[in-house]
C-alpha cells in the first residue's frame, strides 16, 4: 500500500504570515509530484506538478521544492492572503507502467485570518 | 469555472435504484478518471480511461460500471449501491498518462445513498 502523508492536517494563520507545510512519500518507483489547491465549493486546481529530484517550482507567492531521494516535497506560501484559504493536496505518481497511478494524500487545511 | 463538467452536482438514490454520473470536457484529453472521496479522506482512485480504453479499475465492486462513450465523455453507472457508497464522486482528465500531465477536476457529484 503505497502511503502518502501530508502535515500540518490544519493550520490557522494571520493574514501576512508566510507558511510551510509537507508531503511525504515513498522514495523508490518515484515518478511525478503533483499539487493541488482545493477551496470550498470549488474543483481542486492543480499548483505544479515535479518530476526531477531538487525541483523548485513557483507560481506567484507559493513556491514548492522536492527531494526525491528522501521522500519529501515542501509547498511554501509567502504572505499569506485570506484568498489562499484552502486544502492542499499533494499526490505521487508511482511509476507502474501503464498501470502508473496517482495516490493522494489527506491534505492540509489552510485557513489565512484577515 | 471548471472545464470539466459534471451532472448532476447531487444525487439521492435508492438501494434498488440505476442512475448515472456524467462528465464531460471538451480540452482534448485523452485520458479520463473517477475517484471517489469520502469526508476527511483523501480522493481514491477508481477507474482510468486513456484513449478510450479501460487502464485502471482499482477493485472497484461491480455496481459501479465505467463507460466511456468517446474521448469527450465519461460516464459512471451505478446499481444496487449500498449506503456505504455514499461519497463525493470527481471526475478529471489529463491531456495524456504522461508524468507531466496535471489532471482537471470537475466540482464532483455529492451522492448519498438511502
Amino acid at each position: 500500500i503505497l502511503n502518502v502523508e501530508q502535515s500540518p492536517q490544519s493550520l490557522h494563520v494571520q493574514e501576512g504570515d508566510s507558511t510551510n507545510f509537507t508531503c511525504s512519500f515513498p522514495s523508490s518507483n518515484f515518478y511525478a509530484l503533483h499539487w493541488y489547491r482545493w477551496e470550498t465549493a470549488k474543483s481542486p486546481e492543480a499548483l505544479f506538478v515535479m518530476t526531477l529530484n531538487g525541483d523548485e517550482k513557483k507560481k506567484g507567492r507559493i513556491s514548492a521544492t522536492l527531494n526525491t531521494k528522501e521522500g519529501y516535497s515542501y509547498l511554501y506560501i509567502k504572505g499569506s492572503q485570506p484568498e489562499d484559504s484552502a486544502t492542499y493536496l499533494c499526490a505521487f505518481l508511482n511509476y507502474g507502467g501503464a498501470t502508473n497511478k496517482l495516490i493522494f494524500g489527506t491534505g492540509t487545511l489552510l485557513a489565512v485570518q484577515p | 469555472d471548471t472545464e470539466v463538467t459534471q451532472t448532476p452536482k447531487h444525487l439521492v438514490m435508492g438501494m434498488t435504484n440505476k442512475k448515472s454520473l456524467k462528465c464531460e470536457q471538451h480540452m482534448g484529453h485523452r485520458a479520463m478518471y473517477w475517484y471517489k472521496q469520502k469526508a476527511k479522506k483523501p480522493p481514491e482512485l477508481m477507474f482510468v480511461y486513456s484513449y478510450e480504453k479501460l487502464s485502471i479499475n482499482e477493485s472497484v465492486p461491480s455496481r459501479f460500471s465505467p463507460e466511456c462513450p468517446n474521448s469527450s465523455l465519461l460516464n459512471l453507472h451505478l446499481h444496487a449501491l449500498q449506503p456505504e457508497d455514499s461519497a463525493l464522486y470527481l471526475c478529471a482528465s489529463s491531456q495524456d498518462r504522461a508524468r507531466n500531465s496535471p489532471l482537471h477536476f470537475g466540482n464532483g457529484t455529492r451522492l448519498t445513498v438511502t
